[in-house]
């Protein structure tokens, strides 16, 4: 049980374009997730929290506008990185959470953007 | 606020050698702590956690101990074998903090057969 998906696994787009990236919880319904970014050989760096049916909580530093989330339903949430630039290629995961209540989550497998 | 702190890699090891990633933490409620494993170019897997002092997680021969009085969060495995050449991250989750993870920084670990 608790599994979480992620599509498309990989992603290349041009400069200046926006990629959407779908997080589902396949077994159980994710009142909460989370989306991060990872850097080559670096942690998970949090960008946002996301709970269903209300607007998305942003860390410091990550430009909302830019980084959009969508948490339309209790099983699918959504980062659509808007006019990518190659800066933004990185590892992106989401994860869901709430379950145990103890603050364990579980991860989708990522997705990697690459931007040209 | 919260922080994590584990030791940094790499780390490489001979096959069935005494694996130990040391993890320390600094949180100002009671956290659950956790240990999750990176394959290359895949999402976290949870190895193990634990949710109260003194509790042991445990899983596919790895364990870690809560102590906090040390605020540490040891990682242990008695023999490793290649398929456990990976990144590790410990973690926390604080209430207090809206239950959000915070990641020490990794150790990746590399046996060799």
């Amino acid at each position: 049980g608790a599994v979480v998906s992620q599509h498309p696994s990989w992603v290349i787009c041009k400069s200046g374009t926006s990629v959407k990236i779908e997080c589902r919880s396949l077994d159980f319904q994710a009142t909460t997730m989370f989306w991060y970014r990872q850097f080559p050989k670096q942690s998970l760096m949090l960008m946002a929290t996301s709970n269903e049916g209300s607007k998305a909580t942003y860390e410091q530093g990550v430009e909302k506008d830019k980084f959009l989330i969508n948490h339309a339903s209790l099983t699918l949430s959504t980062l659509t990185v808007t006019s990518a630039h190659p800066e933004d290629s990185s590892f992106y995961i989401c994860s869901a959470g709430g379950l145990a209540g103890n603050g364990e989550q579980f991860f989708g497998p990522g997705t990697r953007l690459t931007v040209l | 606020g919260n922080s994590v702190t584990q030791m940094e890699g790499p780390v490489t090891l001979s096959e069935e050698a005494f694996l130990t990633i040391n993890c320390t933490y600094t949180a100002t409620g009671y956290p659950s702590l956790f240990w999750y494993v990176q394959y290359p170019g895949e999402g976290l897997q949870l190895l193990l956690k634990a949710t109260k002092a003194d509790d042991k997680g445990s899983n596919k021969g790895f364990e870690a101990t809560y102590r906090k009085e040390t605020t540490s969060f040891h990682l242990e495995k008695g023999s490793v074998q290649v398929s456990d050449s990976a990144v590790y991250f410990c973690a926390l989750s604080d209430l207090a903090a809206g239950n959000k993870l915070t990641f020490g920084g990794g150790t990746r670990v590399l046996v060799k057969p």
